[in-house]
């Protein structure tokens, strides 16, 4: 079955403009998170929907950061007015209510802020 | 402030010797702990995980052990072998359920040398 999976695999973009990352999870999970991973870092969380309920968005850094789920399914990420500091690679996650928090991850978007 | 801390960013071991990857947290709500598994350009695949009501979990050649008093894990790979060369990343989370962002460490970068 398909895993989940990202587009695009990499972004390149210059300081101040708009990215848009997606996120196509798991068939059937109902979470899904996103995260940041930047160099020699860690995974930072980022955000997190569950079903139809509000998302959990206490991760994002900045108000340039948002990100929506459109039918239980798609995520979509934004960053606005790109800066530097959002260099990283972004992961998306999902799971199911049966995972006990096991979370599966797609490849991940590298997007450089030049 | 770290909660999730991996002090080693790398560990060296020869084919066939145990690996031991070390994990501490400071939050004493963290209930549900899991390690992930990265190669280079690809997404953490979920390796092992285990909670709080246990002190260790073994799944094949992989063991993850728990000392709650301690607030330490650590996961124990024997014997090791070439294949396991990738990045661990140790996690946790404050509810053993799907839908609780995962804190996660840095990382060990594992080489396993034939």
């Amino acid at each position: 079955g398909a895993g989940v999976s990202q587009s695009p695999s990499n972004k390149v973009t210059e300081k101040g403009k708009d990215v848009e990352l997606r996120c196509d999870p798991i068939s059937g999970h109902t979470a899904l998170y996103w995260y940041r991973q930047s160099l020699g870092q860690g995974l930072e969380f980022l955000i997190y929907f569950q079903g139809n309920s509000a998302p959990d968005k206490s991760g994002l850094p900045s108000d340039r950061f948002s990100a929506e789920r459109t039918g239980g399914s798609v995520s979509t990420l934004t960053i606005q007015r790109t800066q530097q500091e959002d260099s990283a690679v972004y992961l998306c996650a999902s799971s199911s209510q049966r995972g006990y928090n096991e979370q599966f991850f797609g490849p991940g978007t590298r997007l450089t802020v030049l | 402030d770290q909660q999730v801390k991996q002090n080693s960013p790398s560990l060296s071991v020869q084919e066939g010797r145990i690996s031991i990857l070390n994990c501490d947290y400071t939050n004493s709500m963290f209930d549900y702990f899991l390690w992930y598994k990265k190669y280079p350009a690809e997404g953490p695949t979920f390796l092992i995980s285990i909670s709080s009501i246990k002190d260790k979990n073994e799944d094949g050649r992989f063991t993850v052990f728990l000392n709650k008093s301690a607030k330490h894990l650590s996961l124990h790979i024997v014997p090791s072998q070439p294949g396991d060369s990738a990045v661990y990343f140790c996690a946790a989370s404050g509810l053993e359920k799907a839908g609780t962002a995962l804190i996660f460490g840095k990382g060990t970068t594992l080489s396993v040398s034939s």
